[in-house]
């Protein structure tokens, strides 16, 4: 199975900053199938970016994805309050499909 | 407007038996494979198994196979996560979603299944 490590474990910053959060699969993501996710508390996840970094419906342009292979990041050009959340990383290349263990985006 | 409507939340013992529930709507149900995700306190998403609701082909993550057991009944748009013998580890939200090529656009609102003595 592909371990997906996310980076870093938390992330303090402020609003209007930019956002940088990294995913790094143990092996190859195929045709870049990776897709991010946003998680507020008590709510479930969002889907944010797919295949690397194509934007989900309604989406703000301000989240994009990049990378390939092994490397995938997601930015976040200006914070937002409602930004602070936890993001996560998922693979669909290989089966199962895995999570990375989540980035905490938090205010500084 | 899809929608994945689950069940609420659950208080059971260790040793219980549990069923939950995500009804689908608003899309064909047959058409889309569904997916179980645990998030236990605190913790990550954790991809469980994934049900086709047409045929009920069925498969799961390693570590969750002969702990649980995923099904679906599509005359009435739903699908369901179940334990025979609870413990206390199964304390967690349960959230459904549903499969897009590989990708979880549409998520239920989560389970909230509580397992203590």
């Amino acid at each position: 199975e592909i371990v997906l490590t996310q980076s870093p474990g938390t992330l303090p910053l402020s609003p209007g900053e930019r956002a940088t959060l990294s995913c790094r699969a143990s092996q190859s993501v195929t045709n870049n199938y990776l897709a991010w996710y946003q998680q507020n508390p008590g709510q479930a996840p969002r889907l944010l970016i797919y295949g690397a970094s194509s934007r989900a419906t309604g989406v703000p342009d301000r989240f994009s994805g990049s990378g390939s292979v092994t490397d995938f990041t997601l930015t976040i050009s200006r914070l937002e309050p409602e930004d602070f959340a936890v993001y996560y990383c998922q693979q669909y290349a290989n089966s199962p499909p895995t999570f990375g263990q989540g980035t905490k985006l938090e205010i500084k | 407007e899809v929608q994945l409507v689950q069940s609420g939340a659950e208080v059971k013992k260790p040793g219980e038996s549990l069923k939950i529930s995500c009804k689908g709507s608003g899309y064909s149900f047959t058409n889309y494979w569904i997916v179980w995700v645990r998030q236990m306190p605190g913790k990550g998403l954790e991809w469980m198994g994934i049900i086709n609701p047409g045929d009920s082909d069925t498969r799961y993550t390693p570590s969750f196979q002969g702990q649980v057991t995923i099904s679906a009944d599509m005359s009435i748009t739903t699908a369901y996560l179940q334990w025979s013998r609870l413990q206390a580890s199964d304390t967690a939200i349960y959230y459904c979603a549903r499969w897009t090529s590989g990708y979880l656009v549409e998520w239920g609102q989560g389970t909230l299944v509580t397992v203590s003595s």
